[in-house]
């Protein structure tokens, strides 16, 4: 299967403490998104990359949050000195920018739920 | 700032019943809606989609009708199967090649198919 990977899946941590999430995206994919879920909510967009360039960041992404994607490829998102309010799944997408038939479909990877206590 | 207001929250629907749910967007410049499926433990996956050149499309037992001067859409999933139990959200973006497909997500309507 060559869909969207994250990782870790689960990860819980203890407030003050910092974490990373890691995306795979699918491989010929140039654009890159995080969302954040928190329960009973849609997903929140939070910043989103072409190749390696970071276009966009949400005003959701305090100068805790971090994220990067060295050489367009995979992307990590860092948070720092977590707190409790940071608990939700955090969603990476992926798609193909382009005109043709599928391109520009954002495909979700299954996420990382993140507990902070 | 919600820029896509879903409803219902949740519905419960017989085993080949009609699931109706409703989206209602501000920002003029949308124009790609799709509405994904969200199974527990898993990502959001793209059901359907539609562009507002159309006021329906139809794939399979999934129809959206779109309102361009409502600015409202909906999804009806005829013959609800317990299968179709899951999330649904509706979002809406601006599209393009070089538009950025930032998708903004409604809260997402909840549907249990009843056997």
């Amino acid at each position: 299967d060559t869909g969207v990977s994250q990782d870790p899946r689960h990860k819980i941590t203890k407030r003050g403490q910092n974490v990373t999430f890691r995306c795979d995206p699918i491989s010929e994919h140039n654009r890159l998104y995080w969302y954040r879920q928190t329960l009973g909510q849609g997903p929140e967009f939070l910043t989103y990359f072409q190749n390696e360039a970071q276009l966009e960041k949400s005003r959701l992404l305090s100068d805790r949050f971090s994220a990067e994607r060295p050489k367009g490829s995979f992307s990590t998102l860092e948070i720092q000195r977590t707190e409790q309010g940071d608990s939700a799944m955090y969603l990476c997408a992926s798609s193909r920018q382009g005109l043709l038939s599928g391109a520009n479909v954002l495909t979700f990877g299954a996420g990382s739920r993140l507990t902070v206590l | 700032q919600q820029q896509v207001k879903q409803s219902p929250q949740s519905l419960i629907v017989q085993k080949g019943g009609i699931s109706i749910i409703n989206c209602a967007y501000e920002n003029t410049a949308f124009d790609y809606f799709p509405w994904y499926q969200q199974f527990p433990g898993k990502g959001p996956a793209l059901l359907i989609a539609i562009r507002p050149d159309v006021s329906e499309k139809k794939e399979g037992r999934f129809t959206i009708s779109f309102n361009k001067s409502a600015k409202q859409f909906s999804l009806h999933i005829m013959d609800s199967q317990p299968g179709d139990s899951a999330t649904y959200f509706c979002a809406a973006s601006k599209s393009g090649q070089f538009n950025d497909y930032k998708l903004s997500f409604g809260a997402g309507t909840t549907v249990t198919v009843r056997a």
